[in-house]
């Protein structure tokens, strides 16, 4: 079956480093993606990667390893705003996205 | 603001009521999405529409009944629902159907069943 799996909840600090990872059995693949929802907010475009490496914008980083099915969310400086929920989806061979249950993340002054 | 629209915000409804909600983009989108979103659990796909066209329908209950007059504009219509269909709905619209493109979300109807 497809499956992704990420933490439920993780704790972090104001001005420090998380990193969020995400693994996803699918059939095939064609992309990853993250996404950020605030608590009563639609969720929003982070990142899309679907070639390995690491992929930079601003205090967020994106990682993919296509040959382990693995991904990382880095979020640098954290500030209080980036309390929120974290979803990974992975694009099967039909290019249907395939959702986890996210990753809530809070951040402590 | 993501260009999406969704109405109501929030709803109430019995299980004997017939509503319908509304999603609307402004992108000029090809492709929308319907979505539940149930506490704790991953999204989860209800219909997708290109051009118009349904594309899919994931096993969806048929008291659950989409439209799609035009490219813009996507409706849910709800009749006779269950208590554990309480959740919240998400619209979503992509320039094109595929995986590759990036879903652009409304903020969702929260919708309560009694």
């Amino acid at each position: 079956g497809q499956n992704i799996d990420q933490p439920t909840e993780m704790t972090a600090t104001e001005g420090a480093i998380v990193q969020i990872n995400c693994t996803y059995q699918t059939s095939g693949f064609n992309g990853l993606f993250w996404y950020q929802q605030h608590a009563g907010e639609a969720p929003t475009f982070l990142s899309y990667n679907v070639l390995d490496g690491l992929e930079e914008k601003g205090r967020f980083s994106s990682f993919l390893s296509r040959s382990k099915g693995y991904s990382y969310l880095l979020l640098k400086e954290l500030q209080m705003k980036d309390s929120a929920s974290y979803l990974c989806a992975a694009a099967d061979s039909n290019y249907q996205l395939i959702w986890g249950a996210g990753t809530k993340l809070i951040i402590k002054p | 603001e993501t260009g999406v629209t969704q109405t109501p915000r929030h709803l109430v409804m019995g299980m004997t009521n017939k509503k319908s909600l509304k999603c609307e983009q402004h992108l000029g989108h090809n492709a929308m999405y319907w979505y539940k979103q149930s506490a704790k659990k991953p999204l989860e796909l209800m219909f997708v529409y290109n051009f118009k066209e349904q594309t899919e329908n994931n096993s969806v209950p048929s008291r659950f009944s989409p439209e799609c007059p035009n490219s813009s504009h996507l409706f849910l219509h709800l009749h006779t629902l269950q208590p554990e269909d309480s959740a919240l709905y998400l619209c979503a619209s992509s320039q094109d159907v595929g995986g590759y493109n990036e879903q652009f979300f409304g903020p969702g109807t929260r919708l309560t069943v009694l």
